[in-house]
């Protein structure tokens, strides 16, 4: 079975400062994308950033960006220069032959 | 313009009571999902589907029904064996392996 594990329910970090998010994951395909997506309290689902399973390269959307550990099969998302606007509930979601997989996802707080 | 009509946006139900929420895409994409979600909790998946007049089950399709007649939409009917529907209801649209998956608005479903 495909699993997406976030291990952290909380966390919280000082606006400006550096957070990482973790995600680990399991799969038995070869062809996979992983997400992010942020959902504020509005719940809107907000997409954060995408990579592809088969590119070695993380990818990065301005402060937002991803150590993608393929053999480790651990997907964390680091946010910097945090921002109040970044509050949110973030999920990690695992993209595999049609099958979406989903976190329990993570609240982000921002501490002003 | 393309996405998703997610409706109504709030809804209530008597007890006995069946009430459907609608699902309508223009986006031209095949699988659409169904996920609840309560309070500070991740995205549980009650049914999808990926071709018209075809559907499957998720991890809590008991209480729920859907149908796909058409390729832009996929109703879910909450039926009154679902003992407790009071929840946060969204109706996502997904393209081919790798794409942005689209969300609806989402739709407030409480019991009175």
């Amino acid at each position: 079975a495909q699993t997406v594990t976030q291990s952290q329910p909380e966390m919280s970090v000082q606006e400006a400062e550096t957070v990482t998010l973790s995600c680990t994951y399991d799969t038995s395909e070869s062809d996979y994308y992983l997400f992010w997506y942020k959902q504020p309290p509005s719940r809107q689902m907000i997409l954060v950033i995408r990579q592809e399973a088969y590119k070695q390269q993380n990818a990065t959307e301005n402060r937002f960006s991803v150590n993608f550990q393929k053999a480790a099969k651990s997907f964390s998302l680091k946010i910097s220069d945090s921002q109040l606007g970044d509050a949110a509930m973030y999920f990690c979601v695992l993209d595999s032959n049609y099958q979406l997989i989903w976190g329990a996802g993570t609240k982000l707080i921002i501490k002003p | 313009d393309g996405g998703i009509t997610q409706s109504p946006k709030y809804l209530f139900r008597k007890e006995g009571q069946n009430v459907t929420l609608s699902c309508e895409q223009n986006l031209n994409h095949d699988a659409m999902y169904w996920y609840r979600q309560d309070p500070g909790q991740g995205l549980r998946l009650i049914y999808y589907s990926q071709i018209v007049n075809d559907f499957q089950k998720g991890d809590i399709a008991e209480g729920y029904s859907v149908s796909r007649e058409k390729k832009e939409s996929f109703p879910l009917t909450v039926t009154s064996a679902q003992k407790n529907p009071t929840a946060f209801y969204l109706c996502a649209v997904f393209g081919d392996l790798g794409n942005t998956i689209y969300f609806g608005e989402g739709s407030w479903l409480t019991v009175v």
